[in-house]
């Protein structure tokens, strides 16, 4: 298994541009979330996922949209990219058995808008 | 103020010293996880746990519900330990979605 993979690793936006961070698990979880880390602050949640066709906001969705038409794929798009958006963004998944709700987590994507 | 504290925020050791990372909580909560992040970025989940200990290896983390306080042990520290450590908590108005609550994390430093 990959795991959680997220593309791409790097990327470098100007200001307006749109683009979108992919997100994809090949361990058939149910659960997906959407997760940006910025320095000397915890992860925030963007949005989430409790399985294909079912998404809902986390803490700050504010320009941010994702989707979730099959299991494997969770992708969240930037329409209008601004500087409030550079961040490292981390994508995971977690089955959805409550007794093990470990959650697994991407590499990451680094953004930058400038 | 944070649901979820850390401390201490930064922790230089030398190698070798034993290691406490504290998180405390001010909801009740069903969970709380442990991650580790590596210098290079990607973030590994340690331990989730309700109740009790548990034990990987050189680690122990440990969680008192009553007191809202969980604490994660090193034993023999290691250049190679060398992270930040997360606390995160699944407060109980998040059942069935599992959301998790993060702490702004510890970074660890072991000098060889």
């Amino acid at each position: 298994n990959a795991g959680v993979t997220q593309t791409p690793k790097f990327r470098i936006l100007k200001i307006g541009q749109s683009m979108t961070l992919q997100c994809t698990q090949d361990m058939n979880h149910n659960y997906m979330y959407w997760y940006r880390q910025d320095p000397g602050m915890g992860l925030k949640l963007i949005y989430y996922s409790v399985g294909a066709g079912i998404t809902d906001k986390g803490e700050v969705p504010n320009g941010y949209n994702v989707s979730r038409s099959t299991t494997e794929d969770f992708p969240l798009r930037l329409e209008l990219a601004a500087p409030s958006q550079t961040s490292v963004y981390f994508c995971a998944s977690r089955i959805g058995v409550r007794a093990k709700n470990i959650q697994y987590f991407g590499a990451g994507t680094r953004l930058s808008v400038l | 103020k944070n649901e979820v504290e850390q401390s201490p925020q930064n922790l230089t050791a030398q190698e070798g010293e034993f290691i406490t990372i504290n998180c405390s909580y001010s909801v009740g909560i069903s969970a709380l996880h442990w991650l580790q992040q590596h210098p290079g970025g990607g973030i590994v989940s340690l331990f989730m746990l309700s109740s009790g200990k548990k034990k990987h290896g050189r680690l122990i983390a440990t969680i008192n519900i009553q007191e809202k306080h969980s604490s994660l042990h090193i034993t023999a520290s290691h250049p190679r330990d060398s992270a930040v450590y997360i606390c995160a908590a699944i407060p109980l108005t998040n059942f069935g979605n599992e959301k998790l609550t993060f702490g702004t994390g510890t970074r660890l430093t072991i000098i060889p």
